[in-house]
């Protein structure tokens, strides 16, 4: 069976930098792509951007452009989103969901990563 | 960027009642339209994709239409599990994805 397993909660100070793993199972890796997806407290689903681990293309929000790094590592089939400089706002509950072959709409999801962005 | 609006942003709904949910894209987004559950403290879970066509192991009782800029998901007769955060996303054309803000529907 399919499956997404991230890593765990962070607490981070602003300024730092945060990446959150998303380890896949149960399927072929590289036919898929990966979207990250957060959601602040009490709010509703932003995309962050999206890489394919077929080819590693990436496409990034443009609220995010430079400041996050998606990848993936085909030899332990998990994917990665890196965040830098980070700021109280970006506390969140972040996600990855798979999407694919051709067409991105998220059929599994991770079970989410709380990042504490604090003081 | 294509802009996704949903409505009513809460539905007070009785169990056993129908509950209609819209949502609309600024520009048209053909059928690459999917519906989202989400439930407090748990991912998202999809619905819909093409936005008619219903993901695996989604009861018969959830259904979506439309396409373009227009469309709508229906759950026939609601149950106690279908109390939750619903929302639509686009993924139309490798444009950038995105979310509408989502519909709550809570027991009238």
């Amino acid at each position: 069976q399919v499956q997404l397993v991230q890593s765990g909660a962070e607490v981070k100070k602003p300024g730092a930098s945060v990446k959150v793993s998303c380890k896949a199972s149960g399927y072929t890796f590289t036919s898929y792509g990966f979207t990250w997806v957060r959601q602040a407290p009490g709010q509703g689903l932003e995309w962050i951007g999206w890489i394919s681990a077929y080819n590693g293309k990436t496409d990034y929000a443009q609220n995010f452009q430079g400041r996050v790094t998606m990848t993936t590592d085909t030899s332990t089939n998990t994917a990665y989103m890196e965040l830098r400089s980070l700021r109280s706002d970006d506390t969140a509950v972040y996600y990855c969901a798979r999407w694919g072959p051709i067409l991105v709409f998220h059929d599994y999801w991770g079970q989410g990563t709380v990042v504490t962005v604090s003081s | 960027e294509i802009v996704m609006t949903q409505s009513p942003a809460t539905l007070s709904v009785s169990p056993g009642e129908r509950a209609t949910l819209s949502c609309r894209a600024s520009q048209s987004v053909s059928s690459n339209l999917a519906w989202y559950q989400q439930k407090p403290g748990q991912a998202p879970r999809l619905l819909i994709y093409g936005a008619s066509t219903r993901a695996t192991g989604i009861p018969a009782r959830f259904s979506g239409s439309g396409s373009g800029t227009e469309f709508t998901l229906t759950i026939s007769s609601l149950q106690s599990e279908d109390f939750a955060l619903y929302y639509c996303q686009h993924y139309y054309n490798w444009l950038p994805i995105s979310f509408g803000p989502g519909t709550k529907v809570d027991i009238k």
